[in-house]
């Protein structure tokens, strides 16, 4: 069966350090990748999706960045935090096929000081 | 651009309600339209996919429909239970990307 880790689970860190979180997936291969960032009181908002090693696609302008280094890793980076980066970040995948459902991992707890 | 808005922004009900949450959306050229939960402090789980030509879906105590031509779905949960308490989530599937309301935070009383 298919699995998805995020890691770190909760992170505290001082604005202007940088940031590196980490999503794994287990038992398929392939899989579309997408990061998301959930703000007390906002809804979800898509960061990055890749479809591919080293296909990644933005789709806001903001202070992160993404990379798919093999095909089942997703990392988000940023070389200098700002406070408004707190939040929830989640990591979800999809087989690739149009029409599936996202399955989505436990998330990251991000909190810039 | 695809927006979608789901009203309650919170509901609070007793044990045992019937009850419905709405979600609209503003582009009918959707794919699907997914129904999560979300317990608080953790991941979506995905609870009902609507395929763009079907009308509804059922699993167990939930039913979620989809009305593409109006732009709305609504998602029905029978004789609620507090272990129903938490935020619900619709999202619709856009070029192979997701669109979220904002939710709906339910609780159940007992």
């Amino acid at each position: 069966s298919q699995t998805i880790h995020q890691w770190p689970a909760t992170l505290v860190q001082p604005v202007g350090s940088p940031l590196s979180l980490e999503c794994t997936v287990e038992g398929t291969s392939n899989p579309n990748l997408y990061w998301y960032r959930q703000a007390a009181g906002r809804g979800l908002q898509l960061l990055f999706y890749s479809v591919g090693i080293g296909q990644i696609s933005s789709e806001v302008p903001q202070n992160l960045s993404a990379s798919r280094p093999q095909d089942r890793q997703f990392i988000l980076s940023s070389k200098k935090l700002l406070l408004s980066d707190s939040g929830f970040y989640l990591c979800a995948w999809t087989p690739g096929l149009s029409g599936e459902t996202q399955y989505f991992g436990p998330g990251t707890r991000l909190l810039v000081l | 651009k695809q927006e979608v808005t789901q009203i309650p922004a919170a509901l609070s009900v007793p044990e045992g309600e019937n009850l419905v949450l709405n979600c609209s959306f503003t582009d009918s050229a959707i794919y699907n339209l997914q129904w999560f939960r979300q317990d608080p402090g953790k991941g979506l789980t995905s609870l009902l996919l609507i395929q763009s030509s079907q009308r509804e879906q059922t699993s167990g105590r939930l039913n979620a429909s989809l009305d593409k031509s109006s732009g709305r779905s609504t998602l029905y949960i029978a004789a609620s239970q507090p272990g129903d308490s938490a935020t619900y989530l619709c999202a619709v599937l856009i070029a192979q990307k997701l669109v979220f309301g904002q939710g709906t935070r339910l609780t159940i009383n007992p």
